[in-house]
């Protein structure tokens, strides 16, 4: 079974720029979350969508961030502009049915991001 | 005061050793409990559910105790693969229907030769 699939897998850019990620979640999975880990900390919800609809988006800083999943399968989150405090990892987790309080997140390698 | 909080680590033990993690939550409404680990520059991946009654998989046990807000992770005669950072991961609900994982910051365990 393949696995949540993420690009690029590594970028730099310098700050002020935009900056875009995508994510291709498990065949299936009708729910899909992106995460945010800066170095030494646990990752952090950012986002989270149930098919093409947002369910929590608390802790997104929606005035640079932004993500959308129009078709209810790829996902992208954006960035813009990019402050030097956004450096970190961009994780994409999807589940089979996010309402299963039991149901595990796969998640995808990630995208490194560097602001310099 | 953090979701969840775990030991600060590193643990550094050698092969053969017992380690054990342990992970506090300040929400009494969360529902679910797991640990993760992730391996250095990799993504986290589930290791096990935590359930109320405990539970084990082969050298891993895994113990919640409610009352305590209380999750322990112990891992029996340690491998150089075990190696990685432990997160402790609770569910909690959240107003639109659905759960949210909440992470601790992990617990690097580093098992020498």
């Amino acid at each position: 079974e393949a696995g949540v699939a993420q690009s690029p897998r590594y970028k730099i850019i310098e700050k002020r720029q935009s900056v875009a990620f995508w994510c291709n979640p498990i065949s299936g999975h009708a729910t899909l979350y992106w995460y945010q880990q800066i170095l030494g900390q646990g990752p952090k919800l950012l986002i989270q969508f149930q098919n093409n609809g947002v369910v929590d988006d608390s802790q997104l800083p929606k005035d640079r961030f932004s993500a959308e999943r129009l078709k209810g399968v790829d996902s992208t989150l954006k960035i813009q502009p990019a402050k030097l405090e956004d450096s970190a990892v961009y994780l994409c987790a999807s589940s089979f049915e996010g309402r299963d309080y039991y149901n595990e997140q796969f998640f995808g390698p990630g995208t490194r991001l560097t602001v310099l | 005061r953090k979701e969840v909080e775990q030991d600060p680590g590193p643990f550094n033990v050698p092969e053969g050793a017992t380690v054990a993690f342990n992970c506090t939550y300040s929400n009494s409404a969360s529902q679910s409990f797991f640990w993760y680990r992730q391996d250095c520059r990799k993504e986290p991946k589930l290791l096990m559910s935590v359930y109320s009654s405990g539970n084990e998989d082969g050298r891993f046990t895994a113990q919640l105790n409610r009352a305590s807000q209380y999750i322990s992770l112990l891992i029996r005669d340690s491998k150089l693969s075990d190696s990685a950072t432990y997160l402790c991961v609770v569910n909690l609900p959240h107003s639109n229907s659905g759960y949210a994982l909440n992470f601790g910051k992990g617990t690097s365990l580093l098992v020498t030769p």
